[in-house]
């Protein structure tokens, strides 16, 4: 069964913590992408991947850092550097970069500072 | 800077009305177009996309037009069912290579 699966579901952090969201796909796709979505608000790109060892940094990159070790994986770290990361965290995959690049999504993982 | 609205932010129909969610773009130059859905705290699902060379696209009920000249998507929904209410988002890709930016999404009611 084919997709994008984003794990925990759920997840609680304390101030100054350090927090690894993960991205999972089965998909053979090589670009992925991590977006931030606040209540009421668009998606906003915080990190995007085309390939493996290669990842940009998008419109909110500050206080989040990427790794892109293997093809399927692509996890996102909250810093304590991120001043307000209470959101829902939704990553993406598209078979490519280039010309057929429709994007699919993942579950999200809603994330929540105590 | 590329930006996309989508108005209105929400929209209540009766069940059976056919309907159109908008979508405007400030930038014409773009690689291609997708809408999406996305229902109460779940990630998003692909409705249709829509090539820069392309005036539409349809899937089942769905049909989704692009006119890049005047910046402009629309969404028709034909028979509205209560399983369509959700909220729908439209999003640009500028460039072949770059990431999608998203419209703050309209939210659907169809009450049966």
């Amino acid at each position: 069964d084919g997709g994008i699966t984003q794990s925990p579901k759920y997840l609680f952090r304390k101030e100054g913590q350090n927090v690894t969201l993960s991205c999972e796909q089965n998909l053979n796709h090589d670009a992925m992408y991590w977006y931030r979505q606040d209540p009421g608000q668009g998606l906003r790109l915080i990190y995007y991947s085309q390939i493996v060892n290669d990842f940009q940094k998008g419109d909110i990159a500050e206080g989040y850092s990427v790794s892109r070790e293997k093809k399927e994986s692509f996890p996102l770290t909250v810093t304590s550097a991120q001043k307000n990361p209470t959101a829902f965290y939704l990553c993406a995959s598209s078979i490519s970069a280039g010309w057929y690049n429709e994007q699919f999504f993942g579950p999200g993982t809603r994330l929540t500072v105590l | 800077k590329q930006e996309v609205t989508q108005i209105p932010a929400a929209l209540s129909v009766p069940e059976g009305e056919n309907l159109v969610l908008n979508c405007s773009f400030t930038d014409s130059a773009i690689y291609n177009l997708q809408w999406f859905r996305q229902d109460p705290g779940k990630g998003l699902t692909s409705l249709l996309l829509i090539q820069s060379s392309q005036r539409e696209q349809t899937s089942g009920r769905l049909n989704a037009s692009l006119d890049k000249s005047s910046g402009r998507s629309t969404l028709y929904i034909a028979a509205s069912q209560p399983g369509d209410s959700a909220t729908y988002l439209c999003a640009v890709r500028p460039e072949a290579g770059t990431a999608l930016i998203f419209g703050k999404g309209t939210t659907l009611s169809v009450s049966s």
